[in-house]
C-alpha cells in the first residue's frame, strides 16, 4: 500500500463546482503538505501543517482552503473552481525535519 | 524570502555525457538544500539532500551535488548519465531550522538520448 494515498487520481469539473481533494497518510508523520505542479512553474505550495491545530498559508493559497480532519488526513478543497486553477495536485508529508519526503501519486484537476 | 533558480529549463544529453544542473538559491540566512527527481508519470523523490558537513552530497543513482555557500549554489551532478535518467529536476531550499517549508525551482527537464 502506498504511504500517501491521494484520491481522486484524476477530475474534470465545471467552472463554480466545489471540489476536494483528499489525502491520506500511513507514515505517522505530523507534517503535511498541498502543492501544485504548473508546466515551468515548478511546485508552489498552497498550504501546510505542522500537526492537527496548525494551518498555514503557502504561496498561492487564495480560492483554496484546508482541513486536518486527523493526523492522517489533510484535505484541500476548492470552493469555487476556476479554469486556472486546472494543475496537478500533490500532497506530501515529513517528519520534523520539514522536508517533504513522502508524496502522494497527485491528483490531475481540469476545470472547464 | 526564499527563491530558487534553475538557469537549464530543458537539457538534452546522450548517453554516457556528463551531467552539470545548476541550481541557485537567494536565502538571508543558513539553508537545508535538497535535489528532487520526477520521473515521466511519477511523483517526486528525493535525490539528495544537504544540511550541514561536507559540501560534496552523494545521493542515490550516482547523483552528486556541490554547496558553494559563496557562489548560493548547489548543482547537481553525474558523470555519465542513461536514458533512465531522463526525468525532471527540481532543487529546493528550505531554512536550516526546518520550520519553513520547502521553496521550489521551477524544474530542469533532462532528456537522454540513446
Amino acid at each position: 500500500d502506498a504511504d500517501v494515498t491521494q484520491t481522486p487520481r484524476n477530475r474534470i469539473t465545471k467552472t463554480g463546482k466545489r471540489i476536494m481533494l483528499e489525502c491520506s497518510q500511513t507514515k505517522g508523520h505530523d507534517r503535511m503538505y498541498w502543492y501544485r505542479q504548473d508546466p515551468g512553474l515548478g511546485l508552489r505550495l498552497i498550504y501546510y501543517s505542522f500537526d492537527v491545530k496548525d494551518i498555514n498559508k503557502g504561496e498561492i493559497s487564495d480560492g483554496y482552503s484546508v482541513s486536518r480532519q486527523a493526523q492522517a488526513k489533510f484535505s484541500l478543497s476548492l470552493e469555487s473552481a476556476i479554469p486556472n486553477q486546472t494543475a496537478l495536485y500533490f500532497c506530501a508529508t515529513s517528519d520534523f525535519s520539514g522536508v517533504p519526503q513522502h508524496f502522494g501519486d497527485g491528483t490531475r484537476l481540469s476545470i472547464l | 524570502a526564499q527563491s530558487v533558480s534553475q538557469h537549464n529549463h530543458h537539457v538534452i544529453l546522450s548517453e554516457a555525457a556528463s551531467l552539470e544542473l545548476g541550481c541557485n538559491y537567494s536565502y538571508g540566512g543558513t539553508v537545508n538544500l535538497f535535489w528532487y527527481v520526477q520521473y515521466p508519470g511519477q511523483h517526486l523523490q528525493l535525490l539528495l539532500k544537504y544540511f550541514s558537513g561536507d559540501p560534496l552530497v552523494k545521493g542515490i543513482k550516482g547523483f552528486e551535488a556541490e554547496f558553494i555557500k559563496s557562489k548560493f549554489s548547489f548543482n547537481l551532478r553525474k558523470p555519465s548519465v542513461q536514458w533512465s535518467d531522463t526525468a525532471e529536476y527540481f532543487c529546493a531550499v528550505n531554512a536550516r531550522s526546518g520550520n519553513t517549508p520547502l521553496v521550489f525551482g521551477k524544474g530542469t527537464r533532462l532528456s537522454v538520448i540513446a
